[in-house]
Order: C-alpha cells, then structure tokens, then sequence
C-alpha cells in the first residue's frame, strides 16, 4: 500500500543541523522528494532522489535513502531561521501517472 | 517564467453559491493538478490533467468540477459546497503526466471558506 511517515515536529538552533527523517511503505517507488511549505504559501521542492541512489548533496541539503527499510532523510547544515517550516517528503510510483503520496509533513522550528 | 498564479488568494461563500478557481501556467507544462490542503495535512491529490484530458479523478465530490480549457489554464468550480470543504486549494503544473521524473510546480494556492 501506499503510505509515508514522518516526525511531526523538530526544533533546532541556528547554526545547528536538522535531520528530518520519513519512511514509506512502497517498495516499488521511483522518485522520492522533499518539499517545503512556509506559512499561507504553496509547496517548494527542495530536492529529490531516484530510487537507485543511496545519497544526493545539493549545497546545504542532503538527501539519505536506504532502500532495505525503506528510510529517507534530509539534513540542512548550519539551519537558518528562514528555514523555519513545514517539510513534507513524498514518493511517486512505478506505475500510472505523477501521483505525489505526500507524509504528514514535519515542522521544523529553528530558535537562536 | 516558472510561476504557477491562482485567483483569487482567498474566498469565502455560502453553501449555495457558485464559484470558481483560476490556475494558470505559462512554462508549456502539459499535466496540471488540483490538490485539497487541510489545515495541519498534507495535500491530497484531487484532479490530473494531461494533455488537457482528464487523467486521475480521486473519487472527488461532483460539486467540485474540473475544466481545462487549453494547456495554460486549469479552473476548478464550486458548486452547492459544505462547510468541511474549505481549505487550502493548490494547483501545480509539471512538463508532462508520466512515470517518469516530472517536478511539479505549485501556487500559493487559494484559500477557502465556506459558510
């Protein structure tokens, strides 16, 4: 079946690294993403991975996955305060067309 | 331009009106999305156009009516509404409906509520 999860919550300081971690149930997914959502506005992707690849590095961000248990991470280094917001991974599948199953989404809180 | 626009930013109706959404793209994109965003969830997909067909209706409430009346532009209308319809309302657009990768772009989305 289909089905994402993620912390609700993580609250770090400025300057530290956020680790906001997700786990899905599809073993058959092709891509999976890391969206980000700033209050009242729309969806962001931040970045994704192909289901071959165990790690991508863009600048700050880095995206884990291990494909055995299914585990997806991302790490933002030296987190800013206008990284304040709601992070969401979500896969696409195999088959039919670009359906985004999207997690709950995590919360990231970054204090001085 | 990579922006995806929605008119208007926010809302609000009775359970008797009709009214609609305006989604609009410019990038060439062929496959556009409606998604229902609750507060605290989420987006759950409602609606994919491909080629300006029809793709994906996830089992949405036929008071909510799609359009797609050329590759730019994705309307959503409202009809007979109740008040647990209302949320946030996001459209995004990606190059093409496919299996492979295709980044969606999304707008700020309109806000709605129903009375």
């Amino acid at each position: 079946g289909e089905d994402v999860e993620q912390s609700l919550f993580l609250s770090v300081r400025e300057g530290d690294s956020s680790v906001i971690n997700c786990t899905y149930t599809d073993s058959s997914s092709t891509y999976l993403y890391w969206y980000k959502q700033e209050p009242g506005a729309g969806l962001q992707l931040l970045t994704y991975i192909f289901s071959n690849m165990d790690m991508k590095q863009d600048q700050r961000l880095t995206v884990l996955l291990n494909k055995k248990d299914k585990h997806l991470s991302l790490r933002i280094a030296d987190t800013q305060t206008g990284d304040s917001a709601i992070y969401f991974c979500a896969e696409t599948l195999s088959g039919g067309y670009n359906k985004l199953i999207f997690g709950a989404g995590t919360r990231l809180a970054v204090h001085p | 331009d990579t922006e995806v626009t929605q008119t208007p930013k926010h809302l609000v109706m009775g359970m008797t009106n009709k009214k609609s959404l305006k989604c609009e793209q410019h990038m060439g994109h062929r496959a556009m999305y409606w998604y229902k965003q609750k507060a605290k969830k989420p987006p759950e997909l409602m609606f994919v156009y491909s080629y300006e067909k029809l793709s994906i209706n996830e089992s949405v409430p036929s008071r909510f009516s799609p359009e797609c009346p050329n590759s730019s532009l994705l309307n959503l209308h409202l009809h007979a509404l109740q008040p647990e319809d209302s949320a946030l309302y996001l459209c995004a657009s990606s190059q093409q409906g496919g299996r492979s990768y295709n980044e969606q772009f999304f707008g700020p989305g309109t806000r709605l509520t129903v009375l």
